[in-house]
């Protein structure tokens, strides 16, 4: 059975880059989209964006300009970079595979970041 | 991007009776090509990841209880618990795979009356 995992700070400053990593665990990374999802607190959904095994990427045109989504497929992993980051964005962060690069069917537990100085 | 607007914002329902969650896309997310409506249906307990309930507007996934059903065509859908269990509370969020980038809807809580 598949697992994901986020690891990654739980503080940020503003301006700063945020990075995150998901550890696909229990599976192989190869096949399937890979996707990164933000939920502040009290709120909806956000798609940041995927990334395929093979390296292909999308992002969220909202924030396209500063996500940075890469896979290492060799550790089983794919990562998030997030830069200039601001109090807005704080949020839990989920990892997640998307079947076909559609509907999200495993979940990351999820990463609360916070963003202040 | 194709803005997903739930209603109710909350709803509160008796054990063992309906409940309903409507769904509406500001456009279609009908592929007429293969007839498949690119939508699915969250489940998210307070503390944990969403879990995905449904898919393609109406397949239930692996182990989801069949008390869940999912329905509609084009820009409304449904989703409905027939027979409402206290494991049940929970927020149930939709969202569009039609046309990037993917949107979820704002989320209706659901509560025991």
């Amino acid at each position: 059975q598949v697992q994901l995992q986020e690891s990654g700070p739980g503080l940020v400053k503003p301006s700063e880059t945020l990075s995150l990593t998901c550890t696909v665990s229990g599976g192989s990374i190869s096949s399937y989209y890979w996707t990164w999802i933000r939920q502040p607190p009290g709120k909806g959904l956000e798609w940041i964006g995927y990334i395929y095994y093979s390296g292909s990427t999308n992002s969220n045109p909202s924030l396209m300009s500063r996500v940075t989504i890469s896979v290492d497929t060799s550790k089983n992993q794919f990562s998030l970079k997030l830069s200039s980051m601001t109090a807005a964005d704080t949020a839990v962060y989920y990892c997640a595979r998307a079947e076909l690069g559609y509907y999200l069917d495993v979940w990351g537990q999820g990463t609360l970041v916070t963003v202040s100085s | 991007d194709i803005v997903m607007t739930q209603s109710p914002d909350s709803l509160a329902v008796s054990l063992g009776e309906r409940a309903t969650i409507n769904c509406k896309s500001s456009q279609s997310v009908l592929y007429s090509s293969n007839n498949k409506n690119y939508l699915a249906w969250y489940q998210q307990k307070p503390g944990q990841p969403p879990k995905l309930l449904i898919y393609w507007a109406s397949t239930r996934e692996s182990g989801v209880p069949d008390r869940f059903s999912g329905s509609g065509s084009g820009a409304e859908f449904n989703l409905t618990i027939s027979s409402l269990q206290a494991e049940d509370v929970a927020v149930y969020s939709c969202q569009q795979y039609y046309r990037s980038p993917p949107t979820f809807g704002q989320g209706t809580r659901l509560e025991i009356k």
